[in-house]
């Protein structure tokens, strides 16, 4: 069965202290995995997606296929990163379904 | 730019009454899907579609119905509203397959409150 998790619900930090919000998933073949996140009063959208290796908004992750988990991480959190994030996960194949985890909504103090 | 959209931002329904959500995307997409956003409960996926007037159940599909007559609009349908369905009704559409550019897009929610 597919699944993902994010262990935290709600997850509060300083503006300039570093930011990890976890995900785990499980899945037994070789799945795609995407961060989305929804911003006050915003529509849902996507973050960033591990096939295209890339940072946006100074946040990365890492597919740690052992760990079997996708945890998004950025160095400095600004208070506009405040938002409720998504960890997706997608079997590439058949009809695209994602299947979400909870979410984190993420705080950032002044 | 993908524009999806959905026609009410907020609905308030009485118990029994039949719902109508309406999406619609601009994109050609043939894969749209409607979820339920609850807090603690992440999106749960209820129906989704390839094609038109094809359907697939979700997770959650007990007391919905979908209706897809054109390519460009899916409709959730709630045959007899219940409480237990108050709830933010998100649709989705997804860029084709074989493109390698994964995503989907998202409308602005329907904040459903059956009373």
């Amino acid at each position: 069965a597919q699944r993902v998790t994010q262990p935290e619900k709600l997850l509060s930090v300083f503006k300039g202290a570093p930011v990890e919000l976890k995900c785990n998933y499980s899945y037994s073949g070789s799945p795609e995995l995407f961060w989305y996140v929804q911003y006050s009063r915003q529509r849902l959208q996507l973050l960033l997606r591990h096939i295209s290796r890339e940072s946006i908004k100074g946040f990365t992750a890492d597919l740690n296929k052992g760990e079997t988990s996708f945890h998004l991480k950025k160095p400095f959190a600004q208070e506009e990163d405040s938002a409720m994030y998504y960890c997706a996960l997608s079997p590439l194949q058949g009809a695209q379904k994602l299947v979400f985890g909870q979410g984190t909504r993420l705080t950032i103090n002044p | 730019d993908v524009k999806v959209t959905q026609s009410s931002r907020y609905l308030v329904k009485r118990t029994g009454e039949k719902v109508f959500l309406e999406c619609v995307q601009d994109m050609d997409h043939e894969n749209m899907f409607w979820y339920r956003q609850d807090p603690g409960l992440g999106l749960r996926l209820i129906y989704f579609s390839y094609d038109v007037k094809m359907k697939e159940k979700g997770d959650i599909p007990e007391g919905y119905s979908v209706s897809r007559e054109k390519k460009e609009r899916f409709s959730l349908i709630l045959e007899s509203a219940s409480t237990n369905q108050t709830s933010m009704y998100l649709c989705a559409s997804h860029t084709p397959w074989g493109t390698g550019f994964y995503e989907q897009y998202f409308g602005p929610g329907t904040r459903l409150t059956v009373t």
